[in-house]
């Protein structure tokens, strides 16, 4: 059973514009979440998190935003770049589980149109 | 600064041959995992490994071994590897907790032919 999920596949933005990138959880047990970007032929790297103790947290053009009480974050890029070209993973995790913790969406791939 | 290595970027093995990926990681990490990764399926735990000779099955084990004989090595194994495993293979390494995020390597893109 997916507990995190990405419900669109693909976006495709104009360079400049907002690009939003949702994910939606299932277990209210989760307090940490992060983004990872991942480009063709690499490993995915991480971007930004955000704890549940936090509605929103911001790192230059990246932001992320997280809604409780609805089990959904989204992360914000603004302004988009072409080199933002990529896939985007959102993942979560719960305090107190195991070694294996977080639990990846499956991607939404994000396209800047120049 | 930090590194998970994977032997190989690019690999090509023929049906029915044993396939070994190889991760290494230098970060005194206890957690390593391996997944793959497919279009539209994300990322798929294959196996994880929370100590030196510890392994733990994940979402897709079936026809996937790991061996972990040192802390900064964890290796996967296709016993026999048929063309369904033609995929992306990411190795992943993580200290403790989720909190602390997971590191990646760069990936091996495997095709059985």
């Amino acid at each position: 059973d997916q507990q995190v999920k990405q419900n669109s596949p693909s976006l495709s933005v104009q360079e400049g514009r907002i690009s939003i990138l949702n994910c939606d959880y299932t277990n209210s047990m989760f307090d940490y979440f992060l983004w990872y970007k991942k480009y063709p032929a690499e490993g995915p790297t991480f971007l930004i998190s955000i704890s549940s103790i936090k509605d929103k947290n911001e790192d230059g053009r990246f932001t992320v935003f997280l809604n409780k009480s609805a089990k959904h974050l989204s992360l914000h890029i603004v302004p988009s770049q072409p080199g933002d070209s990529a896939v985007y993973f959102c993942a979560a995790s719960a305090a107190g589980t195991g070694a294996n913790n977080l639990f990846f969406g499956t991607g939404t791939r994000l396209t800047v149109i120049p | 600064d930090v590194k998970v290595t994977q032997s190989s970027r690019y690999l090509v093995k023929r049906t029915g041959e044993k396939v070994f990926l190889e991760c290494v990681q230098d970060m005194d990490h206890e957690n390593m995992f391996w997944y793959r990764q497919d279009p539209g399926l994300g990322l798929r735990l294959i196996y994880f490994s929370y100590d030196v000779k510890m392994k733990e099955k994940g979402d897709i084990p079936e026809g996937y071994s790991v061996s972990r004989e040192k802390k900064e090595r964890f290796s996967l194994i296709l016993e026999s590897a048929s063309t369904n495993q033609t995929s992306m293979y990411l190795c992943a390494s993580s200290r403790g907790r989720g909190y602390y995020g997971y590191t990646f390597g760069s990936g091996t893109r495997l095709t059985v032919v």
